[in-house]
Order: structure tokens, then sequence, then C-alpha cells
């Protein structure tokens, strides 16, 4: 497995502004992920954080919205860009270590719109 | 039809109970299968990975059913503890890495 970690853990943010997660894991890893869990919801794939290239996002999410940084392999960021309370919801971030095909989680940065 | 799909519950047993969940996926290409955990405010945690004959992990039994689509997972000796949604996770397609997370089943095992 990984230890992960997100910074910041939670945060309330007004309205048309923009908040950068960050997540770190403690070891080098290939793949790494980013979710969001709406209230009440599962998981949903925002985007695969690719190492030294753009992000690839899944339909219904864009680079506009959620630009991704991953400038090594232990360190990925997510930008939620001009936030509206729709966007109120977990973030987390996840990986898939070596070769396991199955992904470890970090403990997820609760976000609020107001 | 979403892809993973599960009961949402809540299951009520009591202690000691023997509780079993079901979840259906879409996908015949998938080849890869788990159970997560997630407990109120936390981050998913994997359980277990299901495999094709079956697999045991103490009181978890997993079960996968590739003819019909179909995963299970029982739980015997229902601890206070094992309250928590269960979430049934199967890869988008054998490429591997991406994962379909079902809506989970919220276990509630009360004394």
């Amino acid at each position: 497995s990984a230890v992960i970690s997100q910074k910041p853990s939670r945060d309330i943010c007004q309205r048309g502004t923009s908040l950068t997660i960050q997540c770190q894991v403690d070891s080098q890893v290939t793949m790494m992920f980013w979710y969001r869990q709406q209230p009440g919801q599962s998981l949903t794939l925002i985007a695969t954080a690719n190492q030294g290239s753009e992000a690839t996002y899944e339909s219904g999410f864009v680079i506009d919205k959620f630009p991704i940084s991953r400038p090594n392999l232990t360190f990925s960021t997510l930008t939620v860009s001009n936030m509206s309370p729709e966007d109120s919801s977990i973030y987390l971030c996840s990986v898939e270590p070596g070769l396991e095909e199955t992904q470890y989680f970090g403990p997820g940065t609760r976000l609020l719109v107001l | 039809r979403k892809e993973v799909e599960q009961d949402p519950g809540p299951f009520n047993v009591p202690e000691g109970a023997t509780v079993a969940f079901n979840c259906t996926y879409s996908n015949s290409a998938s080849q890869s299968f788990f159970w997560y955990r997630q407990d109120c405010r936390k981050e998913p945690k994997l359980l277990m990975s299901v495999y094709s004959s079956g697999n045991e992990d103490g009181r978890f039994t997993a079960q996968l059913n590739r003819a019909s689509q179909y995963i299970s997972l029982l739980i015997r000796d229902s601890k206070l503890s094992d309250s928590a949604t269960y979430l049934c996770v199967v890869n988008k397609d054998n490429a591997g890495n991406m994962l379909t997370f079902g809506g989970g089943t919220r276990l509630m095992v009360k004394p």
C-alpha cells in the first residue's frame, strides 16, 4: 500500500474563487487519480494525473475547470476553478502502486462553496 | 443502466448475523473486481479483491460469477465495527487502471 496525504483537509470558499488541493504520496507511483464524491453518492473519476504530460479527463470534466499538475511521481495538485455551490464535494486523490491493480485513497478534501 | 449496480440498503442486522451484498456490472470486458469499505466521513479502503475462484478473508467471503456479471460479499458473525458502506468496484475494461464504483450498500449492525 502507500501513505497518502492531502491538503487542505477541508475548506469553505466563496463562489467564483479557486482552490488548489495537494496530494502527496510517500513513494513513487506511476498512476495517480482524482475523484469527486458528492454528498450521499459514490465516487466519480475526474481525471488521471500523468507525470510529465497533460491529465486525461473523464467525460463531463474539462481542464479549464479542473486543471491538474503532476510535476513528479510523488505529488499532484487539482485546482477547482471558478467555484460554484455545485462544486461542494469531497475530492480524493488515489494511487495505484506498483504491480497492484487496485487503488489506495488519500483522506480527502471536504469543500463547501457558499 | 449503471455500470456497477448495488442495492443501497440500509441493511440493518443484529450482531452475529450473516449478511450478503450483491453487485452487478455491465462491462463484460472487466477483469478486476474489488470490495471497498467506506466509513462515514472517511476515504474508501480496500477490503478485498475478488477472484474468479472466490476468496475468503476471515469472516468475509467474496464470489465472482462472470457469466452472470455478478459479484457478492458475505459477512459472517457481524460485528458492530462492520457498520459502514460497502462499495463494489470494477475496472472499466481490460486496460486495468480505470475503476468504476458502485453506489455502495450501507450496513448497520446493531447490538
